[in-house]
């Protein structure tokens, strides 16, 4: 399984941007790169998904580089309620890991006033 | 209207019962997942099956029994619980036929603990 590296966790006030960076180096081709939430008590929810240069929609900016060794999710104006886990999940095509995509330990991003 | 909904929502038994958990998911999905996240937050991967067809089997003891009566139903049954078994459970599904790049959601999870 293609594996990421996040920060463990990550502090921020409200109003300001909060970029998490997640590093793939062993991405393949047909990989696309997800992103998903956290709240405590909850099942983790979809935020993003890309596969190259940049994605962005109502939550999120998510950022890809040419080579797409790395990725980065920007959380715009951060409040309160954006305190969870991230999640960067990368697929993996290959035929003995499909269908299993596995969670890492996620970043903990804590917003606070 | 929840699309995902797994009952219930926390479960305390005794070490060596029988326990199951229920799923249902109203989006008409074809495949449903059950997940396992421990203490350490790590959301493991168990079962995947994807119209009533396993599609996944990720070394999980054969205590755990997931059937599948249809597409929007995915049951976990658990056998001679013990004490490791104590997790959260999540129950998902997503569109397609399972693969990595699908957009999963996820129940609101099953806090199971075994005294």
């Amino acid at each position: 399984l293609a594996k990421t590296t996040q920060p463990i966790s990550m502090d921020s006030y409200e109003g300001q941007e909060v970029n998490i960076t997640c590093s793939h180096n062993n991405i393949a081709t047909n990989d696309y790169i997800t992103w998903y939430q956290q709240f405590p008590s909850q099942g983790p929810r979809f935020i993003i998904q890309g596969y190259k240069t940049k994605v962005t929609n109502e939550v999120a900016s998510l950022f890809i580089p040419a080579d797409r060794k790395s990725s980065t999710l920007s959380l715009p104006r951060v409040s309160l309620s954006d305190t969870a886990v991230y999640y960067c999940l990368v697929g993996d095509a290959s035929t003995d890991s499909w269908g299993k995509l596995q969670f890492g330990a996620g970043t903990q991003v804590v917003v606070t006033p | 209207d929840t699309a995902v909904s797994q009952t219930p929502k926390y479960l305390v038994t005794q070490m060596g019962n029988d326990k199951s958990i229920k799923c249902e998911q109203n989006l008409g999905h074809d495949t449903m997942y059950w997940y396992k996240q421990d203490s350490k937050k790590f959301l493991k991967i168990m079962f995947s099956y994807n119209n009533k067809e396993l599609i996944i089997n990720e070394t999980v003891p054969n205590r755990f029994s997931p059937k599948s009566p249809d597409k929007a139903h995915l049951n976990l049954h658990i056998n001679s619980l013990e004490l490791g078994d104590s997790a959260v459970y999540f129950c998902a599904s997503s569109q397609g036929e399972g693969g990595t790049n699908e957009k999963l959601f996820f129940g609101s999870g099953t806090q199971l603990s075994v005294l």
